[in-house]
């Protein structure tokens, strides 16, 4: 069964500060992953893909831990503008490029607080 | 500049109608999406389209149906079958092929109400 798991939050931050937060994933089939970032009532955006080494962009930091099926987003140095749902989202990849694969968790909600 | 676009931004449906969602994409892409959002969930796939001409029922296809005459368009129709359909509907788009990273472009979304 294709499941990815989020901790919903709220997670409230003071900005400046550091945040980190994981998303498990079921099928040990998953290929590939990323992090998209949604604002209040609009469409998600990507953020970051995951590879298996890592990959930093900026403050953005996202790790993938295959063994344990988890993967991690870290903000550092948070702005009020980083304020957002952000959704795990993993693909299953079939032939062709799997888009019935993709499958999208609930997302955690993160308030950066002046 | 390119992109998906997606109309209207807000629609009010009476029970009982069916009702057709627009998304166009100038991207070139040869993939096209459905998904619904409903508040606090994550996206559930609908249909999805890798060619014209053709297309596959996501995990939540009954109650909406689908066309692909054009590369460019991919409109989606909720019937009066579909039991609840009041939620965010959102498009997307993306390349087609052999990378499992083929990022996916979503459109502003349309919010259907069911009055």
């Amino acid at each position: 069964r294709k499941e990815v798991e989020q901790d919903p939050g709220p997670f409230n931050v003071p900005e400046g500060a550091t945040v980190a937060f994981n998303c498990t994933y079921s099928n040990s089939a998953s290929q590939s992953f990323f992090w998209y970032r949604q604002d209040c009532r609009k469409e998600p955006k990507l953020l970051m893909s995951v590879y298996s080494s890592g990959n930093e962009d900026g403050r953005f930091t996202a790790q993938l831990n295959r063994a344990s099926q988890y993967i991690s987003l870290l903000i550092r140095d948070s702005k009020l503008s980083d304020s957002a749902t952000y959704l795990c989202v993993v693909n299953i990849a079939h032939s062709g490029g799997g888009a019935d694969g993709l499958t999208f968790g609930k997302g955690t909600h993160l308030i950066i607080q002046p | 500049d390119g992109g998906i676009t997606q109309s209207p931004k807000y629609l009010f449906r009476k029970e009982g109608q069916n009702v057709t969602l627009s998304c166009e994409q100038n991207l070139n892409h040869d993939a096209m999406y459905w998904y619904r959002q409903d508040p606090g969930q994550g996206l559930r796939l609908i249909y999805y389209s890798q060619i014209v001409n053709d297309f596959q029922k996501g995990d939540i296809a009954e109650g909406y149906s689908v066309s692909r005459e054009k590369k460019e368009s991919f409109p989606l129709t909720v019937t009066s079958a579909q039991k609840n359909p009041t939620a965010f509907y959102l498009c997307a788009s993306s390349i087609w092929g052999p990378s499992s990273y083929n990022e996916q472009f979503f459109g502003p979304g349309t919010r259907l109400t069911v009055l």
